[in-house]
């Protein structure tokens, strides 16, 4: 079975400081897909970024940066200097992909880290 | 905004109702997901249709039920309703025509907040 595990579950930070979100995962499929989304207090999920399993590359968009290391099965997400707009609950996931059709199918979310970065 | 709608925003009802929760997904997409979110549970995958089809399924209740109809939209239908199943119910769409394609990003509406009474 898949699990996503993130350990943190509240960070406080003050505005300008960088910040990293942890994220473990689990899974015995050797392709998957991984992915950040972000839930602001108004509630809804807003996709940030999706790793496909085989591309270990490191990605940066922005203040936003992402470290995906399949040796250590984690997939740590990096806020540089942090603004009060980057307050809410991030989650991490991971999608299964179908055997019999090779398509993603679905997301085994975190319990998500709730950040706030105040002034 | 992802593309995905989804109606009403917030359902108020009592237990033992029945409700229906709509979902429109993005232009082009095949695939549509539902997802329950609720503060003991956290985000949990219920079912996914693809074109019509029921492709995966979650932990979904024998009380609940979902389909998607021709013109791809998908209605989720929660009956004998609890007081547990308050939560936020969302939905989700995807192109989904395979692996290594970014067509399997799923993209969440804004959610329908179901409160049971």
């Amino acid at each position: 079975a898949q699990k996503v595990t993130q350990a943190q579950t509240e960070i406080s930070v003050v505005e300008k400081e960088d910040v990293t979100l942890d994220c473990v995962y689990e899974t015995r499929d050797t392709t998957y897909y991984l992915f950040w989304y972000k839930q602001p207090p108004s509630g809804e999920l807003v996709f940030l970024i999706r790793r496909n399993s085989f591309d270990e590359q490191n990605e940066i968009s922005g203040r936003y940066s992402w470290n995906f290391q399949k040796s250590t099965s984690s997939f740590n997400f990096t806020i540089t200097a942090s603004q009060v707009v980057d307050s809410a609950v991030y989650f991490c996931a991971l999608s299964e992909v179908l055997l019999n059709t090779g398509t993603a199918s679905k997301l085994t979310f975190g319990t998500g880290t709730r950040l706030q970065v105040t002034l | 905004d992802s593309g995905v709608t989804q109606t009403p925003k917030h359902l108020i009802t009592a237990t033992g109702q029945r409700v229906t929760l709509r979902c429109s997904p993005r232009s082009g997409d095949l695939s549509v997901y539902w997802y329950q979110q609720s503060l003991d549970q956290g985000l949990q995958f219920l079912i996914q249709y693809y074109n019509g089809e029921e492709r995966a399924k979650g932990n979904i209740l024998e009380r609940f039920s979902a389909q998607q109809f021709p013109d791809l939209h998908s209605e989720l239908n929660l009956s004998s309703l609890e007081l547990g199943d308050s939560a936020l119910y969302f939905c989700a769409s995807s192109v989904g025509l395979g692996y290594r394609s970014s067509t399997d990003t799923q993209y969440f509406g804004p959610g329908t907040r179901l409160t049971v009474l």
